[in-house]
């Protein structure tokens, strides 16, 4: 199957700095992708989807300001979390959709801030 | 509309047994079922899916069966071996290429030896 990496596996940061998190598709073309976030024991929440060379589009509730979405090509959209508080430590995980139609994870990235 | 509600939470099976996770759905515009593995500290990994003109499907030791009249769709596993203890996820879309995913709540595997 189709191959997303997702990068940093694991960060720890300190209040108030901000993190990225890439999302790569490896071996096919994706003009959505969509990021998720885990809490422990729970479902994926969707935050936002991403199209390729536009705008997110955020979920109710998500603060689009809070959560950076840029999708600059077809094989690559970052997720940067912006003065990260304790509160935004989650597992973070992106999905991207082959241009058959199904979609794949990538493996989380599991965010810690101290 | 958007819900799918899944159970139960958690399942323990003694190895070589039937393991069989229930989802429903609301949203009758829904015409793909995924279900997702997840091991911990992982994304989901899609293990099977279905849509709403097949009744079930079949793919080695999983298989999902779908009720359209009922709005409700089940993941069996035969002969569940310890590797098999995960997180499984339903999900639900309303487009064909499965985009925009509805997550049931999960379900905790246990596979004892």
């Amino acid at each position: 199957g189709a191959v997303v990496s997702q990068h940093p596996s694991r960060v720890i940061c300190k209040s108030g700095t901000s993190v990225k998190i890439e999302c790569r598709s490896l071996d096919f073309q994706a003009t959505t992708m969509f990021w998720y976030r885990q809490f422990p024991k729970q479902s994926l929440m969707l935050m936002a989807t991403s199209n390729e060379g536009s705008k997110a589009t955020y979920e109710q509730g998500v603060e689009k300001d809070k959560f950076l979405i840029n999708h600059a090509s077809l094989t690559l959209s970052t997720l940067t979390v912006t003065s990260a508080h304790p509160e935004d430590s989650s597992f973070y995980i992106c999905s991207a959709r082959e241009q058959g139609g199904k979609l794949f994870f990538g493996s989380g990235t599991q965010l810690s801030v101290l | 509309q958007q819900q799918v509600k899944q159970s139960p939470q958690s399942l323990i099976v003694q190895k070589g047994g039937i393991s069989i996770i229930n989802c429903a759905y609301e949203n009758t515009a829904f015409d793909y079922f995924p279900w997702y593995q997840q091991f911990p500290g992982k994304g989901p990994a899609l293990l099977i899916a279905i849509r709403p003109d097949v009744s079930e499907k079949k793919e080695g030791r999983f298989t999902i069966s779908f009720n359209k009249s009922a709005k409700q769709f089940s993941l069996h596993i035969m002969d569940s071996q310890p590797g098999d203890s995960a997180t499984y996820f339903c999900a639900a879309s309303r487009e064909t290429s499965g985009s925009r995913l509805t997550f049931g709540e999960g379900t905790q595997l246990t596979v004892n030896p």
